[in-house]
């Protein structure tokens, strides 16, 4: 079975663009829940979403958006780029059902360079 | 939501000592706890898991205890090996600890 993939793997971007980040699950795997990691801050949940509905959010502010699509590949959108937004970019799929009940499967993240 | 607290933030032994993570979780309803871990430039990996019917759960020389009632639950590793080392993430409903950078010296 392929791994959860997210493409593309580097992004530069300049102050005040938006990007757009892709993320493919295990094949079968329904949830798909995205993370932003920096160094010293571990791994902050921003949103995750379960048959195309974000079934619960973190506290991140409204430039960061996402959604699901019938195949369960999902995108995160970033609008208005701000310098702090640099960091790796983390999506992870899971099988159950239930929300944090079983193990998550991690893609090899974006590696986001805001300018 | 769930709030996870990871101690200590980072952790140097010498070899083949013991080395023992620790979490704390905010929310009763949580019942999964699992045990990441991640080696330098490469993704999360599960290590371990434990459920909430379930006190202490072993694998070789890694091991998981829960405390329900106190709400916390810890990593032990054993006979550590330069290859143990790396950054260690707890989790509950999907949140992250801020992870423990352990660093195991030959």
């Amino acid at each position: 079975k392929a791994g959860v993939t997210q493409t593309p793997r580097y992004l530069i971007k300049t102050r005040g663009q938006q990007v757009t980040l892709s993320c493919s699950p295990i094949s079968g795997h329904r949830s798909v829940s995205w993370y932003q990691q920096t160094p010293g801050q571990g791994l902050q949940f921003l949103f995750e979403y379960f048959s195309e509905t974000q079934r619960n959010k973190g506290n991140f502010p409204g430039r960061f958006s996402g959604r699901q699509f019938s195949n369960s590949r999902s995108e995160m959108n970033v609008s208005t780029l701000e310098l702090g937004d640099s960091a790796l970019y983390l999506c992870a799929s899971s099988l159950v059902l239930e929300r944090g009940m079983d193990e998550q499967f991690f893609g090899p993240g974006t590696r986001l360079t805001v300018l | 939501g769930e709030n996870v607290e990871q101690h200590p933030s980072t952790l140097s032994v010498q070899e083949g000592d013991s080395a023992v993570i620790k979490c704390t979780y905010s929310d009763s309803a949580s019942n999964y706890f699992p045990w990441y871990k991640q080696e330098l430039g490469k993704r999360p990996q599960l290590i371990i898991d434990i459920r909430s019917n379930v006190g202490e759960k072993k694998d070789q020389r890694i091991a998981v205890t829960l405390n329900k009632t106190a709400k916390h639950f810890s990593l032990h590793i054993t006979e550590t090996q330069p290859e143990d080392s790396a950054v260690y993430f707890c989790a509950a409903q999907a949140r992250f600890g801020a992870g423990t950078r352990l660093t195991v010296k030959p």
